[in-house]
């Protein structure tokens, strides 16, 4: 079975500071990969970053950087110097197995990050 | 890149009545297209994906059904809408091979 748990449902944080969104995923394929959206209070989602499962280099962009650990099945996201604007939902996902043919989704529960000037 | 059209943004139905929600996307061809629901709270749950024209799978079971008569169309309906189907509706759509997926906007639906 795939899964995607997100365990911090809310997250509050007052600006400048940096904080690490937890994501950890399941799966049994060896072909994978992980997603990074961010649902600000407007609704939309916003697609932040794609990681495969055989790409384990950490990446930065900005203000934002992910860590992509495999043995630990964890792909966390970090927001350096938090800002105001950076308050949203934010979902992590993954597309594996028969649904990566299909990219179909599957999303953690989110995490509520919150902002205070 | 991708332009994702959503419509409406927001509507009130009551309960039985009828639905349509309708996608269409720009700056793509063939693409894979994606129906999602948003109940209260957070969660985004896959209702329904396709990956051409006609080609429909459903991955709830539910009132609600999906069709897309064209590359670049994708409808929600229902005959008879339940207090249930409350919720935020998201069409996305993705080049294939897992590339990243773009949302529209939304409709939020209230029954």
């Amino acid at each position: 079975a795939q899964k995607v748990t997100q365990a911090q449902t809310e997250i509050s944080v007052v600006e400048k500071e940096d904080v690490t969104l937890d994501c950890v995923y399941e799966t049994r394929d060896t072909t994978y990969y992980l997603f990074w959206y961010k649902q600000p209070p407007s609704g939309e989602l916003v697609f932040l970053i794609r990681r495969n499962s055989f790409d384990e280099q950490n990446e930065i962009s900005g203000r934002y950087s992910w860590n992509f650990q495999k043995s630990t099945s964890s792909f966390n996201f970090t927001i350096t110097a938090s800002q105001v604007v950076d308050s949203a939902v934010y979902f992590c996902a993954l597309s594996a197995g028969r649904s990566g043919n299909t990219g179909k989704l599957i999303f953690g529960q989110g995490t509520t990050l919150q902002v205070k000037p | 890149s991708q332009t994702i059209h959503q419509w409406p943004a927001t509507l009130v139905q009551p309960v039985g009545s009828p639905l349509s929600l309708e996608c269409t996307v720009e700056g793509t061809s063939n693409p894979n297209l994606y129906w999602y629901r948003q109940a209260a709270g957070r969660g985004l749950q896959l209702l329904f994906y396709s990956v051409g024209i006609g080609q429909i799978s459903s991955e709830v079971p539910q009132n609600l059904s999906a069709s897309r008569p064209q590359d670049r169309q994708f409808i929600l309906s229902s005959k008879k809408l339940l207090l249930s189907d409350s919720g935020f509706y998201l069409c996305a759509c993705a080049d294939r091979y897992n590339q990243p997926q773009h949302f529209g906007d939304g409709t939020r639906l209230s029954i």
